[in-house]
């Protein structure tokens, strides 16, 4: 059964700093790309970062370009993600999906839980 | 970037009704497109992929049509479970994008 959980979300001052991890089971990890897509209260789905199988790769959407850097480890099962100068407007549920294709850009047929990100003063 | 809109953003229908959601690329997308149902708290779930495959497991009540452009998700009769916000996905490019969601109330 393919799992994925999210942890590592809460709540950060704009201009701080939060590691997301997303651990894998389920199915052989390497084989697939991986992404984050996040949704803000209320509102709909926006797809944030994705790379990989292998790692070789790496896509962003514009407003996290610079403050964001998706990774994984794959001996591990496990994929990341850096935010760094977050916005009130990164504030959203964080959900890691996994791609149907190992270079990425396919659907998502698996998703995790996803877990909260606050950025407030 | 490639834009989805999706219409209606809300539709009001009855258990047994026969729905269709329209969702238009501002680009071809030959395709590559899904459709995910999303429940209040839960995460979204695929119900179908590159157009017109039904995920397995997904009730054969959902179909999906199109190509290019333009494409629909329909739901043949409407069952209570069925409720719920509904997303179109490009996946031909990255950014990889979603459409703005279509809420099915009762």
């Amino acid at each position: 059964e393919v799992q994925l959980v999210e942890s590592g979300g809460g709540l950060v001052q704009p201009g701080g700093s939060l590691r997301l991890s997303c651990a894998a089971s389920g199915f052989t990890f390497s084989n697939y790309a991986m992404s984050w897509v996040r949704q803000a209260p209320g509102k709909g789905l926006e797809w944030v970062s994705a790379i990989s199988g292998s790692g070789g790769r790496t896509y962003y959407t514009d407003s996290v370009k610079g403050r964001f850097t998706i990774s994984r480890d794959n001996s591990k099962s496990t994929l990341f993600l850096q935010m760094n100068s977050l916005r009130a407007e990164d504030t959203a549920i964080y959900f890691c999906a996994k791609d149907t294709y190992p270079t990425g850009a396919g659907a998502f047929d698996f998703w995790g839980q996803g877990t909260m990100v606050t950025v407030s003063s | 970037d490639i834009q989805m809109t999706q219409s209606p953003s809300t539709l009001s229908a009855s258990v047994g009704d026969r729905v269709t959601i329209t969702c238009r690329a501002s680009q071809s997308i030959y395709s590559w497109l899904a459709w995910y149902q999303q429940k209040p708290g839960k995460a979204p779930k695929v119900l179908i992929y590159k157009a017109s495959n039904l995920e397995r497991g997904v009730p054969s009540r959902f179909s999906g049509s199109g190509a290019g452009t333009d494409f629909t998700l329909t739901i043949s009769s409407l069952q209570p479970d069925d409720f719920a916000t509904y997303y179109c996905q490009q996946y031909r490019t990255y950014p990889v994008s979603f459409g703005q969601g279509t809420k099915l109330e009762i």
